[in-house]
């Protein structure tokens, strides 16, 4: 099965900043996507990262705010820009592998 | 659409004792995955289990077993012999088999499992 990493594992950010999230695959994985999961909640999908194209998104989420690069079958990252308050979430990248679904550590991040 | 129900926000046990996580799922698709995570204190996502929905043979994985029935919608996990080490927050996921919604998972509310010693 694939391991994923995420860099950083965690961070604090001051409002109106960004935050780059990398998520680095030990093989190359056909599908990659990037979760949010909301303090208490559940994991909700932010978008597909399609290699050398845009970024798929689903409802609620929009590429100015999430934007997301996947340039080869093994690294994405996933930026959350002018952030507030309500980004203090952990946000995890996970790759498709085989029908089996990994996911990295996730990233904890907290705006101030 | 799809939707994944955990009716059961929180559990609590004492070690030993067995118990059952329940999961409800709603989808118009003839052919897809469902999934169980654990997520222990630590927050990252373990993986359990995948099952097919053509297969509907239960399975048993050490002290871990799932029930799947597609006749009710459910997918159920039992930890038999509970131990602290259990404690955690358990989600059921969903996704199509293909098409462009593949490997989109769909989560459910978790439910927050407490194994007390």
């Amino acid at each position: 099965s694939a391991v994923i990493s995420q860099k950083p594992s965690r961070d604090i950010c001051q409002r109106g900043t960004s935050l780059t999230i990398q998520c680095q695959v030990d093989s190359q994985v056909t599908m990659m996507f990037w979760y949010r999961q909301q303090p208490g909640q559940s994991l909700t999908l932010i978008a597909t990262a399609n290699q050398g194209s845009e970024a798929t998104y689903e409802s609620g989420f929009v590429i100015d705010k999430f934007p997301i690069s996947r340039p080869n079958l093994t690294f994405s990252t996933l930026t959350v820009s002018n952030m507030s308050p309500e980004d203090s979430s952990i946000y995890l990248c996970s790759g498709e592998d085989r029908n089996e679904q990994f996911f990295g550590p996730g990233t904890r991040l907290t705006v101030l | 659409a799809q939707k994944v129900t955990q009716a059961q926000t929180e559990i609590s046990v004492v070690e030993k004792e067995d118990v059952t996580l329940d999961c409800v799922y709603e989808t118009r698709d003839t052919t897809y995955y469902l999934f169980w995570y654990k997520q222990p204190p630590s927050g990252e996502l373990v993986f359990l289990i995948r099952r097919n929905s053509f297969d509907e043979q239960n399975e048993i994985s050490g002290r871990y077993s799932w029930n799947f029935q597609k006749s009710t919608s459910s997918f159920n996990f039992t930890i038999t012999a509970s131990q602290v080490v259990d404690s955690a927050v358990y989600f059921c996921a969903l996704t199509n088999a293909g098409g462009t919604s593949y490997g989109k998972l769909t989560f459910g509310q978790g439910t927050i499992l407490t194994v007390h010693p």
